[in-house]
């Protein structure tokens, strides 16, 4: 049984461009969060998707974004990257089963850097 | 809004001596506490989790965290450390109604030889 992938593993931009990272969550799971965890610091919440739509956001600007796809996946896309994005983005899936809380399973995670 | 203090950054200790990572939490609302570790390059593992019942949680490898209420801390201790136990350590909270977890800023434990 798959857990939470994420691609790419690393990924090196310049400030101004644009990114996208990928998640496929663990099988069976239909909600997909984002955060991001600077050096030195814990993560901090993005946003989460749930039937593909926006379900929570966290203190974060326009120039973050994302989907989800019919199949669950989700993407990521910071546009405008400012050197202060640089760190690792982890995806983290759950399954809504309208519990009060459904345990979320980290992937790896994405290294960001941005020049 | 909740937050997450974790009193210590680092924590250096000898293998086979105990440990305990601080964690206290500020919240306006009922909230579930958790430890996570953190391996180099490598994303977040859930150790344990306090949903309800009895305030002492155990993991399978010998950690243990204590909900306290009127403290609103959530330590993590264990009586034996080993050189594998080397990694990071969060304590996170998530509202009993809401969607997102809230992580403190981590303890880095090392176990020296």
């Amino acid at each position: 049984d798959a857990g939470v992938t994420q691609s790419p593993t690393h990924l090196i931009k310049t400030r101004g461009q644009q990114v996208t990272l990928r998640c496929s969550p663990k099988s069976g799971h239909d909600t997909v969060s984002w955060y991001q965890q600077a050096l030195g610091q814990g993560p901090q919440f993005i946003f989460q998707y749930y039937e593909e739509e926006e379900r929570q956001r966290g203190n974060f600007p326009d120039r973050f974004s994302g989907h989800q796809f019919p199949n669950y996946s989700s993407e990521l896309n910071v546009n405008a990257l400012l050197l202060g994005d640089s760190a690792l983005y982890l995806c983290a899936s759950s399954l809504d089963r309208l519990a009060a809380y459904n345990e979320q399973f980290f992937g790896p995670g994405t290294r960001l850097t941005v020049l | 809004a909740q937050s997450v203090t974790q009193l210590d950054s680092q924590v250096p200790v000898f293998e086979e001596a105990p440990v305990e990572l601080r964690c206290n939490y500020s919240s306006s609302v009922s909230v579930y506490l958790f430890w996570y570790v953190q391996y180099p390059n490598q994303g977040l593992q859930l150790l344990l989790k306090y949903l309800s019942g009895s305030t002492l949680v155990e993991s399978i490898n010998g950690f243990e965290a204590e909900f306290n209420k009127s403290q609103t801390s959530f330590h993590l201790r264990k009586p034996s450390v080993h050189i594998s136990d080397t990694a990071e350590y969060f304590c996170a909270v998530h509202e009993t109604s809401g969607s997102r977890l809230t992580f403190g800023e981590g303890t880095q434990l090392t176990v020296n030889p």
